[in-house]
């Protein structure tokens, strides 16, 4: 089957330092990436949809110049938190769609950050 | 008022028994259905989707979907305890939309 894998699993940080996070489709080429954040008990929030070569496109009321994305290839896509403050801190899943159908979105396991 | 609304829970079920997770929705645009199980500390997995009303089975599990009156279930039959995880209904508009997620209900299959 799909596998996506994230890069780190955990991290913690100190406040104001930044946070990369690798999204990988491990055995098939995703055009389309999706980037969520989950609070405990809470359900997944979909923060920005990334496209390969281009732009992502973030959900209302998501800083783009605070969490920063690059679809550099269909294989990779990184979430970068600039400038991490304590409220930041949660979990953070990456998905990868092999096609255009909802069906064939594959999910990661998962970063959690952790910002001092 | 959300998309799509879950009980949270937790539900607590002995082994073996039927577990009945339910969603409601308010968007009369969405048409796909799916359920996800999410183990602690771990991404979602997709475990069944339904594109039209009425009941899909796979195995222990049957997706159920009513249209008219907005509401999706989720069946298992024979629970057990590796059962145990949270469970999270979405809907999509169209099958390229973006996954719209209920808040996940948790499930505790006991021995």
């Amino acid at each position: 089957g799909a596998v996506v894998s994230q890069h780190p699993s955990r991290v913690i940080c100190k406040s104001g330092t930044s946070v990369k996070i690798e999204c990988r489709s491990l055995d098939f080429q995703a055009t389309t990436m999706f980037w969520y954040r989950q609070f405990p008990k809470q359900s997944l929030m979909l923060m920005a949809t990334s496209n390969e070569g281009s732009k992502a496109t973030y959900e209302q009321g998501v800083e783009k110049d605070k969490f920063l994305i690059n679809h550099a290839s269909l294989t990779l896509s990184t979430l970068t938190v600039t400038s991490a403050h304590p409220e930041d801190s949660s979990f953070y899943i990456c998905s990868a769609r092999v096609d255009s159908r909802a069906e064939t979105q594959y999910f990661g396991p998962g970063t959690r950050l952790l910002v001092l | 008022q959300k998309e799509v609304e879950q009980d949270p829970g937790p539900l607590s079920v002995p082994e073996g028994a039927i577990v009945s997770l339910n969603c409601t929705y308010s968007n009369s645009a969405f048409q796909y259905f799916m359920w996800y199980r999410q183990y602690s500390r771990k991404g979602p997995e997709l475990l069944m989707y339904t594109y039209s009303s009425g009941n899909k089975e796979d195995g222990r599990f049957t997706a159920q979907v009513d249209k008219s009156s907005k509401y999706i279930s989720l069946f298992i039959r024979d629970s057990q305890p590796s059962d145990s995880a949270t469970y999270l209904c979405a809907a999509v508009t169209g099958t390229a939309s973006k996954l719209t997620f209920g808040t996940g209900t948790r499930l505790q299959v006991t021995l």
